[in-house]
């Protein structure tokens, strides 16, 4: 296993168009977390999944963002009608235990003009 | 609600040389973790080092060791001897014991001078 996966590195969007990512984390870890980091700043978590349960959103996962993990393997996030404040990197990190430091994807940064 | 602070935008340092990156927290919670994340150009995000509150004694990873002070809610994150592989952008983060939810500061982009 290398690593967590994500895809595409790199997406460039029209505005309103709906765009979706997808991760693949280490196949041992039951958690999964998506975070937005814009440049300059720290990432902001967006949602947390243990398995295939979605057990918290922040309040920045407006009604147009939506996560799934199904069979809690790969991960999901879907922006529908994107905006240009949306232009961020899209984080995925999986971990085994809360106790312990995440695994970072490399990210998906989108571009929305 | 908890917050991470780091007052150093920015840092450079002559290789072989050593650093000290700050990072300050605030939060009411007795058990908590506070990691290090190192972010190279266009690449993952890495874990350099994590604290758990409630043991005293600092972490040291090789080259990488923490001073942590939970009264002052300081953790700051030495760098020894140096190197070009070290510049990247270095992140302070905590988590509450109970949360898995990271909280993050801006970051410290570090220069490493040849």
């Amino acid at each position: 296993d290398t690593g967590v996966s994500q895809d595409p590195r790199h997406k460039i969007t029209k505005r309103g168009q709906n765009v979706t990512f997808r991760c693949d984390p280490i196949s041992e870890h039951n958690r999964l977390y998506w975070y937005r980091q814009t440049l300059g700043q720290g990432p902001e978590f967006l949602t947390y999944f243990q398995n295939e349960a979605q057990l918290e959103k922040s309040r920045l996962l407006s009604d147009r963002f939506s996560a799934e993990r199904p069979k809690g393997s790969f991960s999901t996030l879907e922006i529908q009608r994107t905006e240009q404040g949306d232009s961020a990197m899209y984080l995925c990190a999986s971990s085994l235990k809360m106790d312990y430091g995440y695994t970072f994807g490399s990210g998906t940064r989108l571009t929305v003009v | 609600a908890q917050t991470v602070t780091q007052s150093q935008p920015e840092m450079s340092v002559q290789e072989a040389e050593t650093v000290t990156l700050s990072c300050t927290y605030d939060t009411s919670e007795s058990d908590y973790y506070l990691f290090w994340y190192k972010q190279p150009p266009s690449r993952q995000m890495i874990l350099v080092i994590r604290q758990e509150a409630y043991k005293q004694q600092n972490a040291t990873e090789n080259r990488f060791s923490v001073n942590f002070q939970k009264a002052a809610k300081s953790f700051s994150l030495k760098i020894s001897d140096s190197q070009l592989g070290d510049a990247a952008m270095y992140f302070c983060a905590y988590r509450r014991d109970s949360n898995y939810q990271l909280i993050w500061g801006a970051g410290t982009k570090l220069i490493i001078k040849p």
